[in-house]
């Protein structure tokens, strides 16, 4: 079956700009993950949702970061006011279970650049 | 909450060689040891994991252990070849209910 997509594949913004990813989980996984990576750098928790819910949203960076997730599927994570340390790899990833006890498979991810 | 520690950060092995990566991790209730590869322009994707009740686990060339008095497990690569120069992630679940991923490791192997 298909793998978790995530959309765009490439976002290039200027300074202040607002920005929409997006991420399509695996059918039928009730978890979903957010990460943030830079360049060269780890995988940076953002925040996770257990079906519409998120009950750890503790990484999330500022308050110009919001996540919501519908119908227990696809999930938007925008970012306000974009600014140049914003710049990295966006990632999602879900699992079939919440807990950190099972696989997470994870997208492309949506490679981000503040100007 | 949850610290992981992974070491090195880079890695240079001779092909035919073996490659070994290991990590720390803080939290005495993490039970579950994923490692993650991530090839250039692509999402982390799986290669193996360990849990608690176990101490090595083997996937053809591939193997981790688990020694849980120390908090330390590594991943064991054997026979490298070309294909797996990568970046690998190690990671321990936490008791927040998600999992804590190493800093990484960019492993090269040299023709």
């Amino acid at each position: 079956g298909a793998g978790v997509s995530q959309s765009p594949s490439n976002k290039v913004t200027e300074k202040g700009k607002d920005v929409e990813l997006r991420c399509d989980p695996i059918s039928g996984h009730t978890a979903l993950y957010w990460y943030r990576q830079s360049l060269g750098q780890g995988l940076e928790f953002l925040i996770y949702f257990q079906g519409n819910s998120a009950p750890d949203k503790s990484g999330l960076p500022s308050d110009r970061f919001s996540a919501e997730r519908t119908g227990g599927s696809v999930s938007t994570l925008t970012i306000q006011r974009t600014q140049q340390e914003d710049s990295a790899v966006y990632l999602c990833a879900s699992s079939l279970e919440n807990g950190g006890r099972e696989t997470q498979y994870f997208g492309p991810g949506t490679r981000l650049l503040v100007l | 909450g949850e610290n992981v520690e992974q070491h090195p950060s880079t890695l240079s092995v001779q092909e035919g060689d073996s490659a070994v990566i290991k990590c720390t991790y803080s939290d005495s209730a993490s039970n579950y040891f994923p490692w993650y590869k991530q090839e250039l322009g692509k999402g982390p994707q799986l290669i193996i994991d360990i849990r608690s009740n176990v101490g090595e686990k083997k996937d053809q060339r591939i193997a981790v252990t688990l020694n849980k008095t120390a908090k330390h497990f590594s991943l064991h690569i054997t026979e490298t070849q070309p294909e797996d120069s990568a970046v690998y992630f190690c990671a321990a679940d936490s008791s927040a209910s998600k999992i804590i991923f190493g800093s990484g490791t960019r492993l090269s192997i040299r023709p």
